[in-house]
């Protein structure tokens, strides 16, 4: 059975620093996806970026890049230039046809 | 318009109540999903709907029955709940559910808060 891990329930970053959230999933599949997904305080849940796991290259979205290790399953979130509007729970995400399964989350807490 | 719209944000209901939440998207999406979600807990799937159609049922109990009038609208229709199924309910859609591999963000309504007394 698959499973997403996020081994690091909270973490604090001073603001316009990096930080990097840690992510490692278990599938015997070749072809999925993985997401991680925000959700501020307000409770509405929004993709930050996506992997596609035939796609060597590591996605990247403004601030936000992934370090994206097939071998190793892991999928690791980099934030830089962190800025208070990124505080909020990080949720990582696979998924494979129907199999949606989200990791426990990381809360992030952006110091000023 | 880009966004899934849910109703009502907060609801409380007594154990023999029966209600509905309401979601609505129009963006065309093909699939429409209900999670479950417990105070600083991920979300849990509860139903997918594929083209109208429920394709997954994640072994929710009977007092949770959805429903799809159309491709836009998706209801969860509540009957004696119990206390510890008080939560955030998060409705989303995505473009497509072929049953392929697919990346297909899924789009989040802000939820509705829901106390059962």
């Amino acid at each position: 059975a698959q499973t997403v891990t996020q081994s690091q329930p909270e973490m604090s970053v001073q603001e316009a620093e990096t930080v990097t959230l840690s992510c490692t999933y278990d599938t015997s599949e070749s072809d999925y996806y993985l997401f991680w997904y925000k959700q501020p305080p307000s409770r509405q849940m929004i993709l930050v970026i996506r992997q596609e796991a035939y796609k060597q290259q590591n996605a990247t979205e403004n601030r936000f890049s992934v370090n994206f290790q097939k071998a190793a399953k892991s999928f690791s979130l980099k934030i830089s230039d962190s800025q208070l509007g990124d505080a909020a729970m990080y949720f990582c995400a696979y998924r494979r046809d129907d199999k949606i399964i989200f990791g426990k989350g990381t809360r992030l807490h952006i110091l000023p | 318009d880009t966004e899934v719209t849910q109703t009502p944000k907060h609801l409380v209901m007594g154990m023999t109540n029966k209600k509905s939440l309401k979601c609505e998207q129009h963006m065309g999406h093909r699939a429409m999903y209900w999670y479950k979600q417990k105070a600083k807990k991920p979300p849990e799937l509860m139903f997918v709907y594929s083209y109208e159609k429920l394709s997954i049922n994640e072994s929710v109990p009977s007092r949770f029955s959805p429903e799809c009038p159309n491709s836009s609208l998706l209801n969860l229709h509540l009957h004696a709940l119990q206390p510890e199924d008080s939560a955030l309910y998060l409705c989303a859609s995505s473009p497509e559910y072929s049953g392929g591999p697919s990346y297909n963000e899924q789009f989040f309504g802000p939820g509705t808060r829901l106390t059962v007394l």
